[in-house]
């Protein structure tokens, strides 16, 4: 199956910088991502979903200007959170489609931590 | 917006019992998934029904599909500690194929 590669696994930085996580499908062309954030003991809440070639489409109260989303190749997609605040530390996790009866495939997370 | 509803959300049991987890929704999916997880690692996928009626078996948990297609449940027979973790079902939206999860159920194996 696909394999998808997220990176870094955890990440502290202080507030009001901004920091970057890679999600990169390393066998699959993927032309749509996912993002997703969660909380402790929580499930996975869908961000945006991430096109190649176009602009993410963002959730309902999702921020946009504040988690930039990055598609530039078939097999790369980064989250930018920006001016990091405490609120922002969760776990964040990316996805992709590899058909709809296979499933999606997933990253194994990044734990971000604000200080 | 199509919703799945999951239940319990919070399970501790002893080892050697048996289990069910519920999701249910008022949408039809075309095909709902169940994913486990560790802590601080991403979802695994343990099983994709597609057939109103379905039933699969992953050694001891099986999985049942609604006639409907709008509910799904895991049932675990025997539990064991190494069960422990967050049980996952979710459902393509049949719009762009996001993938909406219910809210998990926490399981707890004691032994």
């Amino acid at each position: 199956g696909a394999v998808v590669s997220q990176h870094p696994s955890w990440v502290i930085c202080k507030s009001g910088t901004s920091v970057k996580i890679e999600c990169r499908s390393l066998d699959f062309q993927a032309t749509t991502m996912f993002w997703y954030r969660q909380f402790p003991k929580q499930s996975l809440m869908l961000m945006a979903t991430s096109n190649e070639g176009s602009k993410a489409t963002y959730e309902q109260g999702v921020e946009k200007d504040k988690f930039l989303i990055n598609h530039a190749s078939l097999t790369l997609s980064t989250l930018t959170v920006t001016s990091a605040h405490p609120e922002d530390s969760s776990f964040y996790i990316c996805s992709v489609i590899i058909g709809e009866v296979m499933g999606y495939t997933f990253g194994s997370g990044t734990r971000l931590t604000v200080v | 917006t199509q919703l799945l509803e999951q239940s319990p959300q919070f399970l501790s049991i002893q080892e050697g019992e048996n289990l069910t987890v519920y999701c249910n929704s008022s949408s039809v999916f075309s095909s709902l998934q169940w994913y486990r997880q560790e802590p601080g690692e991403g979802p695994v996928l343990l099983v994709t029904v597609v057939t109103g009626g379905e039933v699969k078996k992953l050694k001891r948990l099986t999985f049942q599909f609604g006639d409907a297609r709008k509910d799904s449940s895991l049932h675990i027979t025997a539990a064991q500690t190494g069960d422990t973790g967050l049980y996952l079902c979710a459902g393509a939206d049949n719009q762009g194929g996001k993938l909406i999860f219910g809210q998990g159920t926490e399981l707890s194996v004691k032994p």
